[in-house]
């Protein structure tokens, strides 16, 4: 079964340090890995997606296949990043299956 | 319209009664999604629509729940004999196509409250 750990439910760092948002998955076949981010009165939105290789606002995201993660990362907090963050999972067919999130605060 | 749009955004009802959530997906958009978050809790996916064919209701949590789709257009989720814990926040989402590169999009939730 497909399915998506996140083991840290609220990371807080100070302004300029670096973030590691950790992901963990177990998937049988080639999945497909997605960050989702919400701010803070916003809708869910896409972060970024491994196929794609992207840095999007500082964070970049490598899949490991051989340790089954996908953790976030930015070498430099900013307090705008303070949010709340989803790993995500899918196949083809596009079912998202979801970790239970990590609260970012990114401290002054 | 610009997003996808879900109504009502906050509905307080009664245990046992009967409760309608709507999703207006993006004008196109043929994949539409129906997820719950519980407080404290992942986005737990319940079911999923693409085009015209049979929907995935694998995540529907018990047969209180139902979920139709008219065409390409509006999905409606209903609740039925609500219970304490349906309280949640309902997530709807829709995407142009059911292929896994495509963005989902997501509204802004309807959140639901049985007391």
């Amino acid at each position: 079964a497909q399915r998506v750990t996140q083991p840290e439910k609220l990371l807080s760092v100070f302004k300029g340090a670096p973030v590691e948002l950790k992901c963990n998955y177990s998937y049988s076949g080639s999945p497909e890995l997605f960050w989702y981010v919400q701010y803070s009165r916003q809708r869910l939105q896409l972060l970024l997606r491994h196929i794609s290789r992207e840095s999007i606002k500082g964070f970049t995201a490598d899949l490991n296949k051989g340790e089954t993660s996908f953790h976030l990362k930015k070498p430099f907090a900013q307090e705008e990043d303070s949010a709340m963050y989803y790993c995500a999972l899918s196949r083809y067919g596009n079912k998202l299956v979801f970790g239970a999130g990590t609260i970012l605060r990114v401290k002054s | 319209g610009a997003g996808v749009s879900q109504s009502p955004s906050n509905k307080v009802t009664e245990k046992g009664k009967d409760v309608e959530l709507r999703c207006d997906p993006i004008s196109g958009h043929t994949a539409l999604y129906w997820y719950r978050q519980r407080l404290g809790q992942g986005l737990e996916f319940l079911i999923y629509f693409q085009g015209n064919s049979a929907p995935d209701k694998s995540g529907l949590p018990s047969d209180r729940f139902s979920a139709e789709r008219t065409g390409e257009s509006v999905s409606t989720l209903t609740i039925q004999r609500t219970q304490q814990e349906d309280s949640a926040v309902y997530l709807c989402a829709s995407s142009s196509s059911g292929g896994s590169g495509n963005t989902i999009y997501f509204g802004e939730g309807s959140w639901l409250t049985v007391v």
